[in-house]
């Protein structure tokens, strides 16, 4: 009865270099969500995902920043020449489908994110 | 935009208190508000969901209750333990299947 999976549950990184941050929703839940946390702050939404699209992704940065949920596999938040300011912990939460049904998002432990 | 301001960031209470945690939010068109308890270094267990029809919610020692339209949640933890001690968050959703806003949290210290 797996919950959702964040691997790695660390992850360091050089100025310039790329992130991947990966996310195994629960089982039969086809809705992702990633959030963001900042030290001293709350989290932060930043792109909510169903299967090969990309639903809501206003809270995702501009640049640098994309996520995807492949038809196959896990979720993936990709950050690209990463700046100190990535540093955070990014979360990811998952839901069923099912509409009408007030259904809780299930969060992972989250990917700790550090930049050297 | 909505906003969800939890107030005071902090909070020590000794063993055996009631206590209650407030939460606050400024667009009352909520789809749901739930409450979730993090522990340091881990994530999110989410602890009661209030659709935003109900006026509240019990699981065990804890009771969430919901305002909708003066925008305020308060979750209430009876005769608190330390192992109650962790970062307690409010998160509204503004629709089915749409994003959480989180306010930053209350930490709780429950001391023996």
């Amino acid at each position: 009865n797996a919950g959702v999976m964040q691997n790695p549950r660390h992850l360091v990184r050089r100025r310039g270099q790329e992130a991947r941050l990966r996310c195994s929703p629960m089982k039969g839940h086809s809705h992702v969500y990633w959030y963001r946390q900042l030290p001293e702050e709350g989290l932060k939404f930043m792109v909510y995902l169903q299967k090969e699209n990309i639903i809501d992704e206003s809270g995702m940065p501009k640049e640098r920043f994309s996520a995807e949920f492949p038809k196959e596999g896990p979720s993936i938040l990709r950050i690209q020449q990463v700046v100190r300011g990535d540093s955070a912990a990014y979360f990811c939460a998952s839901s069923p489908s099912s509409q009408g049904i007030n259904q809780p998002q299930h969060f992972g432990d989250g990917t700790r994110l550090s930049i050297l | 935009k909505q906003e969800v301001t939890q107030i005071p960031a902090a909070l020590s209470v000794p063993e055996g208190e009631n206590l209650v945690l407030n939460c606050s939010f400024t667009d009352s068109a909520i789809y749901n508000l739930q409450w979730f308890r993090q522990d340091p270094g881990k994530g999110l267990t989410s602890l009661l969901l209030i659709q935003s029809s109900q006026r509240e919610q019990t699981s065990g020692r804890l009771n969430a209750s919901l305002d909708k339209s003066s925008g305020r949640s308060t979750l209430y933890i009876a005769a608190s333990q330390p192992g109650d001690s962790a970062t307690y968050l409010c998160a509204v959703e503004g629709g089915a299947n749409s994003k959480l806003t989180f306010g930053k949290g209350i930490t709780l210290s429950v001391r023996p």
